[in-house]
């Protein structure tokens, strides 16, 4: 059966920390797609990156970086230099088989910047 | 890229009543599907939505309880009928594409 975990409930840290959020999914499908979504406190998905099972290069995308690892089933998100507006609810989710379908949620991680 | 429009965005209603909350994309998609935000919550799928077939719910969710029209490829309802405090959670609707799932702004659903 497919399921995401993301062990890390609440993350606090202060501004410039940099900060790794995990994400472990399990799968049958040797076809399935990752997410990872922002939410901050207005309540609004935020598309952060979709990754296919077949592309395993890890993703760079300014302070955001993706670290994806089939053998382990691990899909890693770490924001570099933390600021108080990276302060949001981080979802890592996983559609199986074809794209378009379905999305399983992790229960998500809180991560919270002070200044 | 998909834009999805729901509404209402917000509501509050008195128990026993029903809401159906409406979900607008700008193009044609062949499955819709309605999530449920509890408070504090991930999100949990209710069920698929395809055009000119019944909706298949997930686990726990049941027709009588969330029932959806798609009269077309690019309209969809869910109604949350008779509802108690506990059905006070965000819905979301959403569509699938090739490079990101789109969701909408969500419904702040409270019962009181």
């Amino acid at each position: 059966a497919q399921k995401v975990t993301q062990a890390q409930t609440e993350i606090s840290v202060v501004e410039k920390e940099d900060v790794t959020l995990d994400c472990v999914y399990e799968t049958r499908d040797t076809t399935y797609y990752l997410f990872w979504y922002k939410q901050p406190p207005s309540g609004e998905l935020v598309f952060l990156i979709r990754r296919n099972s077949f592309d395993e290069q890890n993703e760079i995308s300014g302070r955001y970086s993706w670290n994806f690892q089939k053998s382990t089933s691990s899909f890693n998100f770490t924001i570099t230099a933390s600021q108080v507006v990276d302060s949001a609810v981080y979802f890592c989710a996983l559609s199986e088989g074809q794209a378009g379908t379905a999305l399983i949620f992790g229960k998500g991680t809180t991560l919270s910047v002070s200044s | 890229s998909a834009v999805i429009s729901q509404k209402p965005s917000r509501d509050i209603c008195q128990r026993g009543t029903s809401l159906t909350i409406q979900c607008q994309v700008d193009s044609q998609v062949t499955m819709m599907f309605w999530y449920r935000q509890q408070p504090g919550q991930s999100l949990t799928l209710i069920a698929t939505a395809n055009q000119g077939s019944e909706a298949t719910y997930e686990s726990g969710f049941v027709i009588d309880k969330f029932p959806i029209s798609r009269p077309n490829l690019t309209f969809s309802t869910l109604t949350v009928s008779n509802m108690s405090p506990e059905d006070s959670s965000i819905y979301l609707c959403s569509v699938g594409a090739n490079t990101e799932a789109f969701f909408g702004q969500g419904t702040r659903l409270t019962v009181v």
